[in-house]
């Protein structure tokens, strides 16, 4: 079975550019959840959907992040406009209704120089 | 309110030694914890979860953790570690099996080097 997927992999981009990330979460999954991993802060709880309503977004760090998830099987993290602060690795993951395991997908290493 | 903290970033043990990891967490409700593993340049792979059954679980490549209430500790052990154990490991909490309060929170990671 597919896991998470998310895209792009690896992106460098310049400060104030747009930066939208991407991810398929696994099929059946009504949970959804954006973290954000750096070494300073380690892994944080960005925003997460249930049956693709945000239920959560405490965790955004600011009005340039926003999520959407249009339908079960997609969701988008953008940042607008980026900063070097945004460097760091963006994960995606999903989980059942029933279940308590959650998922990631392999993440996004975003650079903003 | 729930918080995990994972004493030590970084600990170091010679191939063949015992590996233990170690985990404490503060919730306001009986947890629900986890222990992930982080390899490099990927993401994050389920090692073992503990649900309210039994306290001593375990979990995938031979570790294993025990739930102590009393303590508020759920440290990871391995009896033999190995080269390919060398990886970032997570502790995790939750309060709730699901529901829309649900949130995993996640310790600060300690860094496992498996010296030759």
């Amino acid at each position: 079975d597919a896991g998470v997927i998310q895209s792009p992999r690896h992106e460098v981009t310049e400060m104030g550019q747009e930066v939208t990330l991407r991810c398929k979460p696994i099929s059946g999954h009504d949970y959804l959840f954006w973290y954000r991993q750096t070494m300073m802060r380690g892994l944080e709880l960005l925003i997460y959907f249930n049956n693709n309503v945000p239920i959560d977004d405490s965790g955004m760090p600011e009005d340039r992040f926003s999520a959407k998830m249009p339908n079960a099987s997609f969701s988008t993290l953008k940042i607008q406009p980026s900063e070097p602060r945004d460097s760091a690795v963006y994960f995606c993951a999903s989980r059942t209704g029933e279940g308590n395991t959650i998922y990631f997908g392999e993440g996004s290493w975003l650079t903003v120089v | 309110a729930q918080s995990v903290t994972q004493l030590g970033s970084h600990v170091s043990v010679s191939e063949g030694a015992l590996v233990l990891l170690r985990c404490n967490y503060s919730s306001s409700v009986p947890p629900y914890l986890f222990w992930y593993v982080q390899y490099p340049n990927q993401g994050l792979q389920l090692l073992l979860k503990y649900t309210s059954a039994a306290t001593l679980v375990k979990g995938i490549n031979g570790f294993e953790a025990e739930f102590k209430k009393s303590e508020t500790s759920f440290h990871l052990t391995k009896p033999s570690a190995h080269m390919s154990d060398a990886a970032e490991y997570f502790c995790a909490v939750s309060p709730l099996r699901g529901g829309s309060n649900y949130k995993l929170t996640f310790g600060k990671g300690t860094l496992l080097t498996v010296n030759p």
